[in-house]
């Protein structure tokens, strides 16, 4: 079947621009999460999702970050007045629910703030 | 809160031998789940072994093993008859039962695999 996938795969925008990434999770998939991932690090947690509220929020940076998942399928991550700092691959996955169920990870979108 | 320390961040092997990737966390609590990913070039990150810290039992996948050392905290991959699409980043991750939706990890290791 179809994994998670990620669109776009890549976005430059300028600085204090508007930018959206989306995530399509596996069918069936109740639990979505968004991570970040700068050069050379491992993935930073962002938020996640069970159904369609946000269960943790606790790692959105700040409030230029937000993120939705209306219909408890698709996520969108939304990113506000774009600083350079911003500039990492945005990775998202999904499972059947948490606790010790798989993640599948989407291959990422890199965002390139310049 | 917690953290993951994978102290090596870059090893090499030779094809067909084994390698062995550390890793150590910190958390006070008791009842977590750890996990080893790979994520080769393309950036798509692949769970390749997890454990739960209530089993003694190392957890065991095809050529891939634990070392499991809950009271020292650490998590050691072995990978045995190492091939070349091991080649990867090796990432381990901490996730707490209390908190299940939020993993955290460690910084990785640049798996080389030499022919």
């Amino acid at each position: 079947g179809a994994g998670v996938s990620q669109t776009p795969s890549n976005k430059v925008t300028e600085k204090g621009k508007y930018v959206e990434l989306r995530c399509d999770p596996i069918s069936g998939h109740t639990a979505l999460y968004w991570y970040r991932q700068s050069l050379g690090q491992g993935p930073e947690f962002l938020i996640y999702f069970q159904g369609t509220g946000a269960a943790d929020d606790s790692g959105l940076p700040n409030d230029r970050f937000f993120a939705v998942r209306p219909e408890g399928s698709v996520s969108t991550l939304k990113i506000q007045r774009t600083e350079r700092g911003d500039s990492a691959v945005y990775l998202c996955a999904s499972s059947l629910s948490t606790g010790p169920y798989e993640q599948y990870f989407g291959p990422g979108t890199r965002l390139t703030v310049t | 809160a917690q953290t993951v320390t994978q102290s090596q961040p870059e090893m090499s092997v030779q094809e067909a031998e084994t390698v062995t990737l550390s890793c150590t966390y910190d958390t006070s609590e008791s009842d977590y789940y750890l996990f080893w990913y790979k994520q080769p070039p393309s950036r798509q990150m692949i769970l390749v072994i997890r454990q739960e810290a209530y089993k003694q039992q190392n957890a065991t996948e095809n050529r891939f093993s634990v070392n499991f050392q809950k009271a020292a905290k650490s998590f050691s991959l072995k990978i045995s008859d190492s091939q070349l699409g091991d080649a990867a980043m090796y990432f381990c991750a901490y996730r707490s039962m209390a908190n299940a939706g939020k993993s955290t990890f460690g910084d990785g290791t640049t798996l080389t695999v030499k022919p």
